[in-house]
Formats: structure tokens, sequence, C-alpha cells
């Protein structure tokens, strides 16, 4: 059983184009990370989120938590090549020792 | 770099052998994770170490045992082997045990069972 939901778990847009990727549960999670994976590679850690309601941006990269500690989005404004990859969020819900992943959302973004 | 060093990075082998993957963590890092990515599954946690000691235990299969040794590499020992082990094995590390510091990922190691 997976814990977190990612949609659409796939996308393919043109450079220049905005996106939302959302990550969605039943469960309250404690803190919610968001990583990406480039193929051959781990992935990377991009942001860590733990208050409801919390916005954090990054550059083009705009992430919220949701108020209720249960679901997370990921705006990417102005897609660029390099933004291609495997986006991953990840929650702990409230093990404080592990992440459950999500199913993934793998990004392409064509020049 | 990310400074987690996974070897080897890929590794073929047949049914009903055993393999060790071999972690170096981050340089101070006291958590090391083990994680198993497959096309069907994503990203599952197999098993979490923390200066030498077991701290969690996720969906990791009795043939599989791991260890984080004194000077703080680990290894994953995976034994009878099948054929749905093949994925791709990750080790991470933190600095602390506890999720809000996030992860630092090695290369992963690719496994394939023939």
């Amino acid at each position: 059983t997976q814990l977190l939901e990612q949609s659409p778990q796939f996308l393919s847009i043109q450079e220049g184009e905005n996106l939302t990727v959302y990550c969605n549960s039943s469960s309250v999670f404690s803190s919610l990370q968001w990583y990406r994976q480039e193929p051959g590679e781990g992935p990377v850690l991009l942001v860590t989120v733990v208050t409801g309601g919390e916005v954090k941006k990054l550059k083009r990269l705009t992430f919220q938590f949701g108020d209720a500690r249960k679901d997370s989005s990921l705006h990417i404004t102005a897609a660029q090549p390099g933004d291609t990859g495997l986006y991953l969020c990840a929650g702990d819900p409230g093990t404080g020792n592990q992440f459950y992943f999500g199913t993934g959302t793998s990004l392409t973004v064509i020049p | 770099d990310s400074g987690v060093t996974q070897t080897p990075k890929h590794l073929i082998t047949a049914t009903g052998q055993r393999v060790t993957l071999r972690c170096s963590p981050r340089s101070g890092d006291l958590s090391v994770y083990w994680y198993q990515q497959s096309l069907d599954q994503g990203l599952q946690f197999l098993i979490q170490y923390y200066n030498g000691e077991e701290r969690a235990k996720g969906n990791i299969l009795e043939r599989f045992s791991a260890q984080q040794f004194p000077d703080l590499h680990s290894e994953l020992n995976l034994s009878s082997l099948e054929l749905g082990d093949s994925a791709l094995y990750f080790c991470a590390s933190s600095a602390r045990t506890g999720t809000y510091y996030g992860y630092t990922f090695g290369s992963g190691t690719r496994l394939t069972v023939v």
C-alpha cells in the first residue's frame, strides 16, 4: 500500500511552460520532502517542509505543504530542459526514522 | 559527487547466489539507510543504522541483512537471490537520526539476477 500518491505519473511539456505536481495521502506527516532523481543517479534533496500551510521557494520551484499536513505540491515556473527528471515526494508519518516515498512523477521538458 | 559512495555500481549474478553491497556514508554522517527501487514498487525503505546500531526496519526480507561497522561504512547482504530481487539498491546517509535533516543518496547499485 502506497502512503503517498503522486500525480500526474508522467508529464511532458514544452520549455517555458508552467506545471504543478501533486503529492497526496490520507495520512498526516510530521515532515515532507521533495527529491529529484536523474537516470542512473540517486535522488537529490530539493526541500523539506514541516509546518502545515508552509510555502517555500527555490528559484523557479515553489513547494507548498497542505494545511492538514496530508498533501503537498510542487510548482515549476518557466520549465527548462534541465528540470527533466523523476520528482519524488517523501513523508515521515511520525516514526522519526524513515521516509515513505511517493510513486514519483516523471517530467520531460522539451526544448 | 554526493559524498556517499556505493560499490559496485553494477552487479549481475545468478539465482540462488549471495552478494554484498557496500556503502560509505558522507563524512561525518552517522545514519545510514538502505532503499530498494524497482519499477513497480518505487523506493522502498529496507533498514536504517545509526552509529553502528540498527534503528528501524522496513520491508526487508529475511534473506537480506545489513550491518554498520565501526568506521561507519555499511554492507547490505542479499542471499538466495531470486529474479524479483533485481532492482536498484540505494544507500543514503544523514548527519543524525530523524527525518527532518534529509538524506544524501549514493548513486546506487544496479543488481540484475539472471
